[in-house]
Protein backbone atom coordinates (compact mmCIF):
# COMPACT_ATOMS: atom_id res chain seq x y z
CA UNK A 1 0.00 0.00 0.00
CA UNK A 2 1.46 3.44 -0.94
CA UNK A 3 1.84 5.50 1.57
CA UNK A 4 3.42 9.12 2.76
CA UNK A 5 3.79 9.61 6.30
CA UNK A 6 5.34 13.13 7.47
CA UNK A 7 6.20 13.82 10.77
CA UNK A 8 8.07 15.97 12.75
CA UNK A 9 5.55 19.06 13.21
CA UNK A 10 5.23 20.55 16.48
CA UNK A 11 5.07 23.97 18.47
CA UNK A 12 7.98 26.52 18.28
CA UNK A 13 8.70 29.66 19.11
CA UNK A 14 8.99 32.90 16.41
CA UNK A 15 12.12 32.59 15.21
CA UNK A 16 12.43 28.98 15.67
CA UNK A 17 13.27 26.19 13.14
CA UNK A 18 12.08 22.24 12.83
CA UNK A 19 13.19 19.72 10.10
CA UNK A 20 9.88 17.92 8.59
CA UNK A 21 10.10 14.56 7.26
CA UNK A 22 8.14 12.32 4.98
CA UNK A 23 9.15 8.69 4.48
CA UNK A 24 7.10 6.57 1.47
CA UNK A 25 6.60 3.61 1.34
CA UNK A 26 4.64 0.88 -1.16
CA UNK A 27 6.20 2.70 -4.47
CA UNK A 28 9.94 3.61 -5.80
CA UNK A 29 10.26 7.28 -4.38
CA UNK A 30 13.40 7.85 -6.54
CA UNK A 31 10.83 8.11 -9.86
CA UNK A 32 8.85 10.43 -8.35
CA UNK A 33 9.19 14.29 -7.87
CA UNK A 34 8.18 15.76 -4.74
CA UNK A 35 5.83 18.87 -2.94
CA UNK A 36 5.63 20.00 0.03
CA UNK A 37 1.91 22.71 0.33
CA UNK A 38 0.86 23.75 3.53
CA UNK A 39 -2.61 24.90 4.73
CA UNK A 40 -2.83 27.26 7.62
CA UNK A 41 -6.03 26.42 9.77
CA UNK A 42 -9.66 27.07 8.10
CA UNK A 43 -7.43 28.56 4.60
CA UNK A 44 -6.73 26.67 1.45
CA UNK A 45 -3.56 25.34 0.19
CA UNK A 46 -0.25 27.05 -0.37
CA UNK A 47 2.43 25.69 -2.69
CA UNK A 48 6.04 25.40 -1.17
CA UNK A 49 8.31 23.49 -2.69
CA UNK A 50 9.27 21.44 -5.30
CA UNK A 51 12.66 18.91 -5.77
CA UNK A 52 13.31 16.74 -8.53
CA UNK A 53 13.88 12.91 -8.79
CA UNK A 54 17.32 13.11 -8.55
CA UNK A 55 17.34 16.11 -5.99
CA UNK A 56 18.92 18.49 -8.48
CA UNK A 57 16.38 20.82 -9.49
CA UNK A 58 14.54 22.67 -6.98
CA UNK A 59 11.77 25.16 -6.70
CA UNK A 60 10.67 27.55 -3.75
CA UNK A 61 7.68 29.85 -3.10
CA UNK A 62 8.17 33.25 -3.00
CA UNK A 63 7.13 32.98 0.61
CA UNK A 64 9.52 30.82 1.86
CA UNK A 65 12.52 31.34 -0.46
CA UNK A 66 15.79 32.12 1.66
CA UNK A 67 14.10 30.34 4.64
CA UNK A 68 12.96 26.55 3.84
CA UNK A 69 14.55 24.42 2.26
CA UNK A 70 13.83 21.47 0.74
CA UNK A 71 15.98 18.02 0.19
CA UNK A 72 15.37 14.25 -0.42
CA UNK A 73 17.87 10.86 0.50
CA UNK A 74 16.63 8.68 -2.29
CA UNK A 75 18.22 5.54 -0.21
CA UNK A 76 15.96 6.26 2.64
CA UNK A 77 12.68 6.67 0.40
CA UNK A 78 12.48 9.85 2.40
CA UNK A 79 11.43 13.67 1.61
CA UNK A 80 13.01 16.91 4.11
CA UNK A 81 11.70 20.09 4.48
CA UNK A 82 14.26 22.58 7.05
CA UNK A 83 11.83 25.40 8.25
CA UNK A 84 14.09 28.35 9.73
CA UNK A 85 13.10 31.87 10.92
CA UNK A 86 9.81 30.68 11.66
CA UNK A 87 7.11 33.24 11.93
CA UNK A 88 3.31 32.88 13.21
CA UNK A 89 2.31 32.90 9.90
CA UNK A 90 3.88 29.85 9.44
CA UNK A 91 1.56 27.71 11.66
CA UNK A 92 -0.26 24.99 9.17
CA UNK A 93 -0.39 21.53 8.36
CA UNK A 94 2.26 20.91 6.13
CA UNK A 95 1.73 17.97 3.89
CA UNK A 96 4.33 15.80 1.38
CA UNK A 97 2.67 15.16 -1.89
CA UNK A 98 4.24 13.29 -4.71
CA UNK A 99 3.83 14.40 -8.07
CA UNK A 100 3.80 12.01 -11.55
CA UNK A 101 4.48 13.01 -14.82
CA UNK A 102 3.25 11.24 -17.47
CA UNK A 103 3.30 11.72 -21.52
CA UNK A 104 4.36 15.39 -20.50
CA UNK A 105 1.49 15.87 -18.56
CA UNK A 106 1.90 16.31 -14.54
CA UNK A 107 -0.44 15.52 -11.60
CA UNK A 108 -0.38 15.83 -8.08
CA UNK A 109 -1.40 12.46 -7.05
CA UNK A 110 -1.00 11.23 -3.78
CA UNK A 111 -0.64 13.34 -0.37
CA UNK A 112 0.45 12.75 2.77
CA UNK A 113 -2.07 13.14 6.07
CA UNK A 114 0.07 16.17 7.01
CA UNK A 115 2.02 17.63 10.01
CA UNK A 116 1.21 20.55 12.21
CA UNK A 117 3.48 23.42 12.90
CA UNK A 118 2.29 25.74 15.28
CA UNK A 119 4.33 28.82 15.68
CA UNK A 120 4.02 30.55 19.31
CA UNK A 121 5.88 31.87 22.15
CA UNK B 1 2.45 35.94 -10.30
CA UNK B 2 -0.13 34.03 -11.88
CA UNK B 3 -3.64 33.55 -10.03
CA UNK B 4 -6.65 31.13 -9.90
CA UNK B 5 -9.69 32.52 -8.54
CA UNK B 6 -12.66 30.15 -7.61
CA UNK B 7 -15.88 31.21 -5.77
CA UNK B 8 -16.06 30.13 -1.87
CA UNK B 9 -19.23 28.43 -2.15
CA UNK B 10 -21.17 27.00 -4.29
CA UNK B 11 -25.00 25.10 -3.43
CA UNK B 12 -26.39 22.48 -4.95
CA UNK B 13 -29.21 20.38 -4.33
CA UNK B 14 -29.02 16.35 -3.79
CA UNK B 15 -29.31 14.51 -7.34
CA UNK B 16 -28.59 17.59 -9.26
CA UNK B 17 -25.14 19.22 -11.59
CA UNK B 18 -22.51 21.29 -9.13
CA UNK B 19 -20.45 23.36 -11.30
CA UNK B 20 -17.13 24.76 -9.79
CA UNK B 21 -15.36 27.66 -11.75
CA UNK B 22 -11.88 28.43 -11.67
CA UNK B 23 -10.47 31.67 -13.73
CA UNK B 24 -7.25 32.25 -14.57
CA UNK B 25 -5.19 34.19 -17.62
CA UNK B 26 -5.38 32.07 -20.28
CA UNK B 27 -6.04 29.22 -18.33
CA UNK B 28 -7.27 26.99 -21.41
CA UNK B 29 -3.48 26.93 -22.33
CA UNK B 30 -2.71 25.13 -19.02
CA UNK B 31 -3.59 21.34 -18.39
CA UNK B 32 -5.39 22.00 -14.91
CA UNK B 33 -6.25 19.49 -11.64
CA UNK B 34 -8.73 19.52 -9.28
CA UNK B 35 -9.01 18.32 -5.93
CA UNK B 36 -11.42 17.33 -3.27
CA UNK B 37 -10.38 18.07 0.20
CA UNK B 38 -13.40 16.77 2.93
CA UNK B 39 -12.83 17.89 6.63
CA UNK B 40 -10.11 17.39 8.44
CA UNK B 41 -8.80 15.09 5.30
CA UNK B 42 -6.21 15.37 3.07
CA UNK B 43 -6.82 16.44 -0.43
CA UNK B 44 -7.81 13.78 -2.99
CA UNK B 45 -7.34 14.07 -6.34
CA UNK B 46 -10.10 13.42 -8.60
CA UNK B 47 -9.50 15.37 -12.13
CA UNK B 48 -6.08 15.89 -14.18
CA UNK B 49 -5.18 17.02 -17.07
CA UNK B 50 -8.41 19.26 -17.59
CA UNK B 51 -11.18 16.54 -17.86
CA UNK B 52 -9.32 12.77 -16.76
CA UNK B 53 -10.56 10.68 -14.01
CA UNK B 54 -7.62 9.03 -11.51
CA UNK B 55 -8.39 5.54 -10.95
CA UNK B 56 -10.95 4.57 -8.37
CA UNK B 57 -13.18 8.66 -9.11
CA UNK B 58 -16.49 8.04 -9.98
CA UNK B 59 -17.66 8.91 -13.78
CA UNK B 60 -19.90 11.42 -11.94
CA UNK B 61 -16.90 13.97 -11.83
CA UNK B 62 -15.64 15.55 -14.77
CA UNK B 63 -13.68 19.03 -16.54
CA UNK B 64 -13.09 21.33 -18.62
CA UNK B 65 -11.21 24.24 -19.44
CA UNK B 66 -11.45 26.60 -22.28
CA UNK B 67 -10.37 30.61 -22.70
CA UNK B 68 -9.78 31.79 -19.17
CA UNK B 69 -11.77 29.44 -16.89
CA UNK B 70 -12.22 25.72 -15.99
CA UNK B 71 -14.96 24.27 -14.68
CA UNK B 72 -15.31 21.07 -12.56
CA UNK B 73 -18.92 19.57 -12.55
CA UNK B 74 -20.58 17.09 -10.55
CA UNK B 75 -23.20 15.12 -11.82
CA UNK B 76 -25.70 13.61 -9.88
CA UNK B 77 -24.40 14.93 -6.77
CA UNK B 78 -24.15 13.05 -3.35
CA UNK B 79 -24.32 14.54 0.39
CA UNK B 80 -20.64 12.60 -0.05
CA UNK B 81 -19.76 15.30 -2.38
CA UNK B 82 -20.16 17.92 0.12
CA UNK B 83 -16.10 19.67 0.66
CA UNK B 84 -13.96 22.10 -0.63
CA UNK B 85 -12.91 21.90 -4.20
CA UNK B 86 -9.01 23.38 -5.16
CA UNK B 87 -8.43 23.77 -8.90
CA UNK B 88 -4.26 23.87 -9.45
CA UNK B 89 -2.06 24.58 -12.36
CA UNK B 90 1.26 25.18 -12.92
CA UNK B 91 3.01 28.46 -14.39
CA UNK B 92 6.29 28.35 -15.48
CA UNK B 93 7.95 26.36 -12.89
CA UNK B 94 5.58 26.71 -9.70
CA UNK B 95 2.25 25.14 -8.63
CA UNK B 96 -0.71 27.64 -8.50
CA UNK B 97 -3.58 26.39 -6.23
CA UNK B 98 -6.92 28.40 -6.52
CA UNK B 99 -8.38 29.61 -3.21
CA UNK B 100 -11.05 26.95 -2.96
CA UNK B 101 -14.90 26.52 -3.24
CA UNK B 102 -17.10 24.83 -0.70
CA UNK B 103 -19.54 22.60 -2.01
CA UNK B 104 -22.63 22.16 0.07
CA UNK B 105 -25.40 19.74 -0.90
CA UNK B 106 -28.12 20.76 0.59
Amino acid sequence: EMQLVESGGGLVQPGGSLRLSCAASGFTFSSYEMNWVRQAPGRGLEWLSYISRGGTTIYYADSVKGRFTISRDNAKSSLYLLLNSLKAEDTAVYYCARELWETGVRRIDYWGQGTLVTVSS
Amino acid sequence: SYELTQPPSVSVSPGQTASVPCSGNKLGNKYVCWYRQKAGQSPVLVIYQDNKRPSGIPERFSGSNSGNTATLTISGTQAMDEAHYYCQAWDSSTVIFGGGTKLTVL
